[in-house]
This record gives structure tokens, C-alpha cells and sequence, in this order.
């Protein structure tokens, strides 16, 4: 799977857009873009992810670059409640492996929204 | 709806003490999986089940052995606890895209 690169920590006010990097210049062309975030000490939790259209859901926005090699995603009106660690996965899609779903987490972004 | 559920949620072991982990689901998913994650680092694969009857290594195996007992649960067992494994222990299930995660179980070992 390709390595990612995101900042270790961000800060974002509340109530203002926060956007996360995310470079991935080795990424292949089966390869999707997944978002999870970690609120402390919880299990994480699915976000968003894409191939290489913009995708939006009711948590989040992502945005592809069009040669793929780097991705934002965008929580639109953060609030305190989305002070997390957010990581940013490149895997193929599940149904093509036939090996299960592995996800290959790195450190991530220590997303802090303050008042 | 519970959706992935773990036993226990603390545990302190002494080191060659042995333990299971229970972990299940009820989402009717096929694959299921075992985290561990030490403090201020990402989760690092343990073992994968990518459906009922079969089980694969994932990146750190040492010291870990796995049951897949039907499509519910899938537990993890420590044999003979060593400090190095004092790590905070997550399960998760998928069915195709998105892995849903439990809340965790906390271990020590002495």
C-alpha cells in the first residue's frame, strides 16, 4: 500500500472550516483514499474516501488533486467534539485484494479546535 | 444494534500469565481484525480474519494467536504475557469498505 504524509498537528477555531492534509505521490491506480479519525482513547471511526472524484458526506468533504497525489479533507464548521487525530489511509479496494480489508495506519493529524 | 463489542475493557496480567480477548459483532460482517496500539503511535495490524474459517497475519503476529469461533467472534489470546505486549487492544469488522471498531481493552503486564 502507498505511504502517506500529514502535518503531526493542526489547530482550527470553532465554527470555522478545519482542512487536513494529506500527500500520497505514490499512490497507484487501484488505490482508494480513506479518512478515519481517533477521538482519544476511542476506537476510530470511518470518515470518508475516494478514488479521484470529490466525495462529500454528512461529516466531511474530501478533495482529490487530479494526479492523485494529495487529498484535503474538510470538516466544514468544526466543532469542539471533532478535536481527534485524523488519519489518512491509501489502500486498494477491499473487493480486489480478496484479503481482507487491512488498513495501514501511520500517526496521523492532531486535529485541536479551540474556542 | 451493538455493533462490535469487546471483553474485557481493563486488564493487568503478570508477565506468562495467559488471556483471551473476546471480540464480537453484530452486523452480520465478514471480516473481522486485531489492533494493537501503543501510546502516541498508530494501530499496527495483529491478525485478520477475512471470513468465517480463515486467519492471516498481519504485521505483528509474534506472540498472538487468534480464533475466528464463527462469524460473530473472532478473540485473541496471549499465551505467555510479556510487558512488551501493555498496549491498548481494538477489534473491528468489515464487510466491504468501512471497518467499524470497538472501544478497545486496555492491558498491562507486570
Amino acid at each position: 500500500d502507498a505511504k502517506t504524509t500529514q502535518p503531526t498537528s493542526m489547530d482550527c477555531a470553532e465554527g470555522r472550516a478545519a482542512n487536513l492534509p494529506c500527500n500520497h505521490s505514490t499512490i497507484s491506480g487501484n488505490e482508494y483514499v480513506y479518512w478515519y479519525r481517533q477521538i482519544h482513547s476511542q476506537g476510530p471511526q470511518y470518515i470518508i474516501h475516494g478514488l479521484k472524484n470529490n466525495e462529500t458526506n454528512e461529516m466531511a468533504s474530501l478533495i482529490i488533486t487530479e494526479d492523485r497525489k494529495s487529498s484535503t479533507l474538510i470538516l466544514p464548521h468544526a466543532t469542539l467534539r471533532d478535536t481527534a487525530v485524523y488519519y489518512c489511509i491509501v489502500r486498494p479496494y477491499p473487493i480486489l485484494t480478496g484479503g481482507g480489508n487491512k488498513l495501514t495506519f501511520g500517526t496521523g493529524t492532531q486535529l485541536k479546535v479551540e474556542l | 444494534n451493538a455493533g462490535v463489542t469487546q471483553t474485557p475493557k481493563f486488564q493487568v496480567l503478570k508477565t506468562g500469565q495467559s488471556m483471551t480477548l473476546q471480540c464480537a459483532q453484530d452486523m452480520n460482517h465478514n471480516s473481522m481484525y486485531w489492533y494493537r496500539q501503543d501510546p502516541g503511535m498508530g494501530l499496527r495490524l495483529i491478525y485478520y480474519s477475512a471470513s468465517e474459517g480463515t486467519t492471516d497475519k498481519g504485521e505483528v503476529p509474534n506472540g498472538y494467536n487468534v480464533s475466528r469461533l464463527n462469524k460473530r467472534e473472532f478473540s485473541l489470546r496471549l499465551e505467555s504475557a510479556a510487558p512488551s505486549q501493555t498496549s491498548v487492544y481494538f477489534c473491528a469488522s468489515s464487510r466491504s469498505d468501512e471497518q467499524y471498531f470497538g472501544p478497545g481493552t486496555r492491558l498491562t503486564v507486570t
